[in-house]
């Protein structure tokens, strides 16, 4: 079945470092990939978004990805964290092989941010 | 404007006993969906409505999940009975298109948390 996976179901980071969150995507073909960030009680935001184009996206709250076909990642990356950033967030994918039009869900990645 | 609106926000019953969520979605969107969001793991999407017929329900448990949108705009998602592995998150979203297009988004509503005892 085609997939994402997330890997690392939790990060953290202190305040000011990098943030990476990885993702991978299982598909024959390139699909639609999304990341979306979960504040408690609080549904899905769209973070960034990759359709097609310039591979890397530029997304809400200084967050960006790019898109590599070669290692079929989604990577998520921001400069510096801030205490705000925690959250959780899932990378999603469209347009997956079999996967008709829906989104499939990683399994989410649970970023703590310290001071 | 006026995000997805989900109630209630928060349900707690026993097994064997009936439930329902409401949604309503963006306005003028005409695709919703219901997913379904056990503690530690992604959104699942159990079904997808494009105004007001199924396009997918592929993974919804059809012995006790029901789910309509009768005028293709609210929706109402029932569990009837609940089972204790129903104890969950139901998340409603709604877009413009279907999802996984490239100028789809999904929004996404504050969800339900649902316990089974």
């Amino acid at each position: 079945a085609q997939s994402v996976t997330q890997l690392g179901s939790h990060v953290s980071v202190s305040e000011g470092a990098l943030v990476l969150l990885r993702c991978n995507y299982s598909s024959s073909v390139p699909p639609y990939l999304f990341w979306y960030v979960q504040y408690p009680n609080q549904g899905l935001q769209l973070l960034l978004k990759y359709t097609t184009g310039a591979t890397l996206v530029k997304g809400i709250n200084g967050f960006e990805a790019e898109f590599k076909k070669s290692e079929t990642s989604f990577h998520l990356t921001k400069p510096s964290a801030h205490m705000s950033d925690a959250a959780e967030y899932f990378c999603a994918g469209g347009g997956l092989t079999g996967g008709g039009n829906k989104l499939t869900f990683g399994t989410g990645t649970q970023l703590k941010v310290e001071l | 404007e006026a995000g997805v609106a989900q109630s209630p926000r928060y349900k707690i019953i026993e097994k064997r006993q009936s439930v329902a969520f409401w949604c309503n979605p963006i306005s003028g969107h005409a695709t919703l969906y219901w997913y379904q969001q056990i503690l530690g793991q992604g959104p699942k999407l159990l079904i997808q409505f494009q105004n007001n017929g199924v396009v997918d329900d592929s993974q919804l448990p059809k012995d006790r999940f029901s789910a309509e949108r009768l005028k293709g705009v609210d929706s109402t998602l029932k569990i009837q009975p609940a089972k204790l592995e129903d104890s969950a998150v139901y998340l409603c979203a709604s877009s413009l298109v279907l999802a996984g297009g490239p100028n789809n988004e999904q929004f996404f509503g504050p969800g339900t948390r649902l316990t089974v005892l």
